[in-house]
């Protein structure tokens, strides 16, 4: 099955520092990918719309100046997360979509997670 | 926009059946599918259902009504391993939402011995 990968697997930093993650689609091509924000015992939030080659879309009361994201490539996206306080303490979750599968069903695939804690 | 309710905890027994409902509204529906989630990990892609009906895969089952906005997944023969959150997730289909998901709260479902 389609593999995608995350990294780091988990980060800790001091506040007011940026830290960056990767999400790399390891055997499949992926012109859109999505990232995700879980807080403890919480769902997945949809944070924002990665498309490779254009700008990413944000969804409602994400700060795309805190959240920049870059997808410059078919089989990577960055999520940085700029000036972190412990409030951005979270598991931020990237899905990539395989194109070659729209329509088909199962067509996201969702990387192992990165754990931020913001000292 | 996209409003998904689902249990939030449910307890049952080894070898047990359970049935986690979800029930859903929105503007624009392309599948409904459910994962499995274990603690501090991503979710695993359990089954999905684009028409109405039953959708069989091993011991999992999801069922679809798109006129009632409800779908439910059905564990046979629970094992410990079981023991996750469930997640019930409406993927979009307007032109704002193509792919999107929108993931319901989950469902904590704990096996006992």
């Amino acid at each position: 099955g389609a593999v995608v990968s995350q990294h780091p697997s988990w980060v800790i930093c001091k506040s007011g520092t940026s830290v960056k993650i990767e999400c790399r689609s390891l055997d499949f091509q992926a012109t859109t990918m999505f990232w995700y924000r879980q807080f403890p015992k919480q769902s997945l939030m949809l944070m924002a719309t990665s498309n490779e080659g254009s700008k990413a879309t944000y969804e409602q009361g994400v700060e795309k100046d805190k959240f920049l994201i870059n997808h410059a490539s078919l089989t990577l996206s960055t999520l940085t997360v700029t000036s972190a306080h412990p409030e951005d303490s979270s598991f931020y979750i990237c899905s990539a979509r395989d194109y070659k599968l729209a329509g088909v069903g199962n067509e996201q695939f969702f990387g192992p997670g990165t754990r931020l804690t913001v000292l | 926009g996209q409003n998904i309710d689902q249990p939030t905890e449910m307890t049952a027994t080894e070898g047990a059946i359970v049935q986690i409902n979800c029930t859903y509204q929105t503007s624009g529906f392309n599948g409904l599918f459910w994962y499995q989630q274990h603690a501090g990990e991503a979710p695993t892609f359990l089954s999905y259902n684009v028409l109405d009906g039953l959708e069989e895969k091993g011991r999992f089952s999801s069922f679809l009504s798109r006129s009632k906005g409800y779908s439910y997944l059905l564990l046979k023969e629970l094992q410990m391993k079981d023991s996750a959150s469930y997640l019930c997730a409406v993927r979009g289909l307007t032109t704002d939402s193509w792919g999107k998901f929108q993931f319901g709260a989950g469902t904590q479902v704990v096996v006992t011995p």
